[in-house]
């Protein structure tokens, strides 16, 4: 148990809608990342996100933008979707000790 | 960028050990991490060691790292059959981006 928290855990959308994507962590875990995981695949970093700022970004269009909140949630928004973008998406929080603390994870279904 | 590469398959006999290797090419990484993802769930962190480390032992998991050849593994002692699931190591941290493997699929054979 991480107490980090995602939802909704399946979705399916059809090609070209916008997604949003939400994912909770513990209290001081000021860091988030998203993580993109094809099938078959090794997760693939999407952003990171510190207090609020995007803090380092992976080679994935502009259409994939994020927000964090204060209450230390945070969201993954998807516009205009593709049939490659369906996969497993992954937030991973951490605190000062650096360790990555990962949800688990929603399946996004694109047809 | 970081390349992180890792065999696809290991199979081992229950009560035997299993030894996963990786290799990564940015020896900037901070940290060197192996997850491990059981079918349909998300990323559990086992271990990680710090890049100034050689070894680190916890329990039955034991990490090494050659920062020379730039090679690093886990070894799980007496693996039992929860032991089977795919395994990643990774590396990064602290405010880098983390750079995770192919996985390495683990069959423990009753």
């Amino acid at each position: 148990e991480t107490g980090v928290t995602q939802s909704p855990t399946h979705l399916i959308k059809t090609r070209g809608q916008q997604v949003t994507l939400r994912c909770s962590s513990q209290s001081g875990h000021n860091t988030v990342s998203w993580y993109q995981q094809a099938l078959g695949q090794g997760p693939q970093f999407i952003f990171q996100y510190y207090r609020e700022e995007e803090n380092g970004r992976g080679n994935f269009p502009p259409r994939f933008s994020g927000l964090q909140f204060p209450n230390y949630s945070s969201e993954l928004n998807v516009n205009a979707l593709e049939l490659d973008d369906s996969a497993l998406y992954l937030c991973a929080t951490q605190d000062v000790s650096y360790e990555q603390y990962f949800g688990p994870g929603t399946r996004l279904t694109v047809t | 960028g970081e390349d992180v590469e890792q065999s696809l398959f290991l199979s081992v006999r229950e009560g035997d050990s299993s030894v996963i290797n990786c290799t990564y090419t940015d020896s900037s990484s901070t940290y060197l991490y192996w997850y491990k993802q059981e079918p349909g769930a998300g990323l559990q962190l086992l271990t990680y060691i710090f890049s100034n480390m050689d070894m680190k032992q916890d329990q039955r998991l034991t990490v090494l790292l050659n920062k020379k050849d730039k090679h690093l593994s886990l070894r799980i002692a007496d693996t039992q059959t929860g032991d089977s699931a795919i395994y990643f190591c990774a590396g990064g941290g602290g405010y880098q981006k983390v750079t995770f493997g192919t996985g390495t699929k683990l069959q423990v054979i009753p």
